[in-house]
């Protein structure tokens, strides 16, 4: 079944520790995104990304980095420079046309120890 | 710019009441509306959408209807279910794949 993979589903950081959450599609979608989640909150766009080796900052990308290596693929790290990390971290993936909907991984949740 | 506005929860309804979520946008263009549900510890699940004006987005007993005059993407639904129960979120699609989230409203329903 085609989707969207995110590990690991629970994540602690230490203080001073960059992480990284994997996102992996077999939708052979072209963009994909990164989202952050606060308890009581809507979403947020941490970085997105329309096609291999290009990507681009959204509204709160401070404290974060990614890369896109491979359609398939959109790893996020969360680095130390971000302040307060613990939150719930969504990836998702669209096909490149205007309007499509968005498909969701399961998250990931991120806290500090 | 672009921007969606939810009315604010928590929502808290008997099975069988009647749902309404309200909805307003804010868009340059021609967007897409969205409506994403979800449940506890999960990602977003697509619910509904509605690509122009005056379309009809349904799913599960769920609407809502692209007003273009009123700026609006309502979700109604006409007897809830215990099983509806989850957070829903109204979202906004625009050309160049930015998509754009209100803050979710969260709904309970009591048996």
């Amino acid at each position: 079944d085609g989707g969207i993979t995110q590990s690991p589903k629970y994540l602690f950081r230490k203080e001073g520790q960059n992480v990284t959450l994997s996102c992996e599609q077999n939708l052979n979608h072209d963009a994909m995104y990164w989202y952050r989640q606060d308890p009581g909150q809507g979403l947020r766009l941490i970085y997105y990304s329309q096609i291999v080796n290009d990507f681009q900052k959204g509204d709160i990308a401070e404290g974060y980095s990614v890369s896109r290596e491979k359609k398939e693929s959109f790893p996020l790290t969360v680095t130390s420079a971000q302040k307060n990390p613990t939150a719930f971290y969504l990836c998702a993936s669209s096909i490149t046309v205007p309007n499509e909907k968005l498909f969701f991984g399961s998250g990931t949740q991120l806290s500090v120890l | 710019g672009n921007s969606v506005t939810q009315m604010e929860g928590p929502v808290t309804l008997s099975e069988e009441a009647f749902l309404t979520i309200n909805c307003t946008y804010t868009a340059t263009g021609y967007p897409s509306l969205f409506w994403y549900v979800q449940y506890p510890g999960e990602g977003l699940q697509l619910l509904l959408k509605a690509t122009k004006a005056d379309d009809k987005g349904s799913n599960k007993g769920f609407e809502a209807t692209y007003r273009k005059e009123t700026t609006s993407f309502h979700l109604e639904k006409g007897s809830v279910q215990v099983s509806d129960s989850a957070v829903y979120f109204c979202a906004l699609g625009y050309t160049g794949n930015q998509f754009y989230f209100g803050t979710g409203t969260s709904l309970t329903v009591i048996p």
